[in-house]
């Protein structure tokens, strides 16, 4: 299995541009995450899809962000306007099920740098 | 106060030595213990889990939970340079999707 895959790997870009970030989990796994790593303040969770529904955004900063999950092998997390503070390594993870011992995969995050 | 409090190091020691990373955690109703491993500039992987309290074993680490102080540690036996990486613990509650990260301690083995 080829894991989550996630693209761009690096981006960088303007204050007030629109980006996208992309994930494919892997396959058969029903759980995904996004989550987002700053030194200041670690790895936090964005939000977690079950079965393509969000059931969880509470942890989505701000309205610049959204994230969707068309089908069960693509999820994209879009900030529209970037900001400077919005630079961080984000990643995607997935899970077979949710809670107990179920283990997130994470993928190889995208490195987001906001000039 | 943060649900999960981790020794922020970072930690440098000689080939061979033993590392002991801890966790403090404040919620009760944690009852999975996870530590990640995470590479630079790679993604955290699973190292290992226990479930409630008690110790687990997987070659040479191993994991070690105390619920009544809410005490959560990883030892790394014979420690080599391919160790060197971040860990974070992560605990959760039984039916509960969330993992509550650690800050992660950074490992530096010196060969």
């Amino acid at each position: 299995d080829a894991g989550v895959i996630q693209s761009p790997r690096h981006e960088v870009t303007e204050m007030g541009q629109e980006v996208t970030l992309r994930c494919k989990p892997i396959s058969g796994h029903n759980s995904l995450f996004w989550y987002r790593q700053t030194m200041m303040r670690g790895l936090e969770l964005l939000i977690y899809f079950n079965n393509n529904v969000p059931i969880d955004d509470s942890g989505m900063p701000e309205d610049r962000f959204s994230a969707k999950m068309p089908n069960a092998s693509f999820s994209t997390l879009k900030i529209q306007p970037s900001e400077p503070r919005d630079s961080a390594v984000y990643f995607c993870a997935s899970s077979l099920g949710s809670g107990g011992d179920n283990e997130q995969f994470f993928g190889p995050g995208t490195r987001l740098t906001v000039l | 106060q943060k649900e999960v409090e981790q020794d922020p190091g970072p930690l440098s020691v000689p080939e061979g030595a033993i590392v002991s990373l801890n966790c403090t955690y404040s919620n009760s109703a944690f009852q999975y213990f996870m530590w990640y491993r995470q590479y630079s500039r790679k993604g955290p992987e699973l190292l290992m889990y226990t479930y409630s309290s008690g110790n687990k074993e997987d070659g040479r680490f191993t994991a070690q939970v105390d619920k009544s102080s809410k005490y959560i540690s990883l030892f790394i036996r014979d420690s080599q340079p391919s160790d060197s990486a971040t860990y974070l613990c992560a605990p959760r509650r039984t039916n509960d999707y969330k993992l509550s990260f650690g800050a992660g301690t950074t490992v530096t083995v010196r060969a």
